[in-house]
């Protein structure tokens, strides 16, 4: 079964630019997160999506969104980018449980340069 | 809400040495779940053990074993008998059961020497 699988890898970007970033979760999950991983700030949730539906979102400005397709990829958008943007993204996929206990299988990240 | 303390910002240790890495943890949630995580230099994160809230018994498997205490809100990692390969950083990360929303602490940087 393939894994979570993040595009691109690597991406150097101008400040005042925008950013696509895309996620092909594990063939059957359902829920997709985002995270921005950071020196500073460590590992922060962006934002959730369950079936299409955001269901959470981190303390993130407005310049981060994110949707999510029929086929449960994802996308995340960072609009206006800014030096403080620079960072690891990583996406993980949840398989769905009646109980929730169920663990998340992140991707190997897009690593966002901001120049 | 969720919060973590991971103390241990670095940790090393000679290759073949038992080591422990400390989580303490925060949550409003009667019922939630506690994950260990590890990051090798790839960036990927790798998961390695989940506990249910309700759940104390403590497991071993493999070189790994935890102890987790509901009634002091920890969930400390053991690696036994480390290796080279073990070293990367480890994060502990609680969550809700209503949602897939994990909350990492800063983690702890281990180094094996050989």
């Amino acid at each position: 079964k393939a894994g979570v699988t993040q595009t691109p890898r690597y991406l150097i970007k101008t400040r005042g630019q925008q950013v696509t970033l895309s996620c092909s979760p594990i063939s059957g999950h359902r829920s997709v997160s985002w995270y921005q991983q950071t020196p500073g700030q460590g590992l922060q949730f962006l934002f959730e999506y369950f079936s299409e539906t955001q269901r959470n979102k981190g303390n993130f400005p407005g310049r981060f969104s994110g949707r999510q397709f029929s086929n449960s990829r994802s996308e995340m958008n960072v609009s206006t980018l800014e030096l403080g943007d620079s960072a690891l993204y990583l996406c993980a996929s949840s398989p769905t449980s009646r109980t929730g206990n169920t663990e998340a299988f992140f991707g190997q990240g897009t690593r966002l340069t901001v120049v | 809400a969720q919060k973590v303390t991971q103390a241990q910002t670095e940790i090393s240790v000679v290759e073949k040495e038992d080591v422990t890495l400390d989580c303490v943890y925060e949550t409003r949630d009667t019922t939630y779940y506690l994950f260990w995580y590890k990051q090798p230099p790839s960036g990927e994160l790798v998961f390695l053990i989940r506990r249910n809230s309700f759940d104390e018994q403590n497991e071993i498997s493999g070189r790994y074993s935890w102890n987790f205490q509901k009634s002091t809100s920890s969930f400390n990692f053991t690696i036994t008998a480390s290796q080279v390969v073990d070293s990367a950083v480890y994060f502990c990360a609680p969550r809700g059961a209503g949602s897939y929303q994990l909350t990492f602490g800063k983690g702890t940087k281990l180094s094996v020497i050989p």
